[in-house]
């Protein structure tokens, strides 16, 4: 049963530290999307990468957030230093797309839940 | 990027009632993906819309693509309390969500 797989699933963190997230695609999907949720901002995207290439960041923070894809079977998302106000559930997504289209529904991660105080 | 607008934001409603939630993009979409969210879960995908005009059916659920491929809607008739949740449309290509319009059913 293929899925996508994020790390960890909850994290609670002193503001000023570092956090890192976790995100493993399904494999053989070459598009990778990170989203922010929360109750005011709704889904929010932050990023997404086709074949490991950063395709748009425009929505992430450049200043604290930086995402990338070290291989095919691993993403990030790192927030560094991390503040109150990026306290909420964080999503992966992974599909396939092929000649511009979209070959398959964005599959979603379970989310990571940062709380930071 | 593409920006796609949903309304409603919330809708209550009584159980049996029908609901319908609608997306506006400024631009033409390629296609466009509509996804369920319930309560503390993640966004699960419900049906793409690909064609002009396009109308899909699942069950309950009514799916359609405006002619011009710049509007959308769901349309759930005779609701249940297990169609609670946010529903969410996304244009492709970048997969931007709308707000998504949160339902709630009284039963």
């Amino acid at each position: 049963d293929a899925r996508v797989t994020q790390t960890p699933r909850h994290k609670v963190t002193e503001m000023g530290q570092e956090v890192t997230m976790r995100c493993q695609p399904i494999l053989g999907h070459n598009t990778v999307f990170w989203y922010r949720q929360t109750m005011m901002q709704g889904l929010e995207l932050l990023a997404y990468f086709r074949n490991r290439a950063p395709l748009d960041d425009s929505g992430m923070p450049k200043d604290r957030f930086s995402a990338e894809m070290p291989d095919a079977t691993l993403a990030t998302l790192k927030i560094q230093p991390s503040e109150p106000r990026d306290s909420a559930v964080y999503f992966c997504a992974s599909g396939l797309v092929f000649q511009g289209l979209m070959n398959t529904e964005a599959f979603f991660g379970q989310g990571t839940r940062l709380t930071v105080v | 990027g593409q920006q796609v607008m949903q309304i409603p934001q919330y809708q209550h409603v009584q159980e049996g009632e029908d609901f319908t939630t609608y997306c506006n993009s400024s631009t033409t979409l390629s296609n466009i993906q509509w996804y369920k969210q319930r309560p503390g879960g993640h966004p699960v995908f419900l049906i793409q819309l690909v064609k002009s005009g396009e109308v899909k059916k699942q069950k309950r659920l009514t799916f359609q693509f405006g002619e011009a491929k710049k509007n959308s809607s769901l349309h759930i008739t005779a609701t249940q309390t297990t169609d609670v949740g946010t529903y969410f449309c996304a244009g492709f290509r970048d997969m931007r969500f709308g707000a998504g319009t949160r339902l709630t059913v009284k039963p």
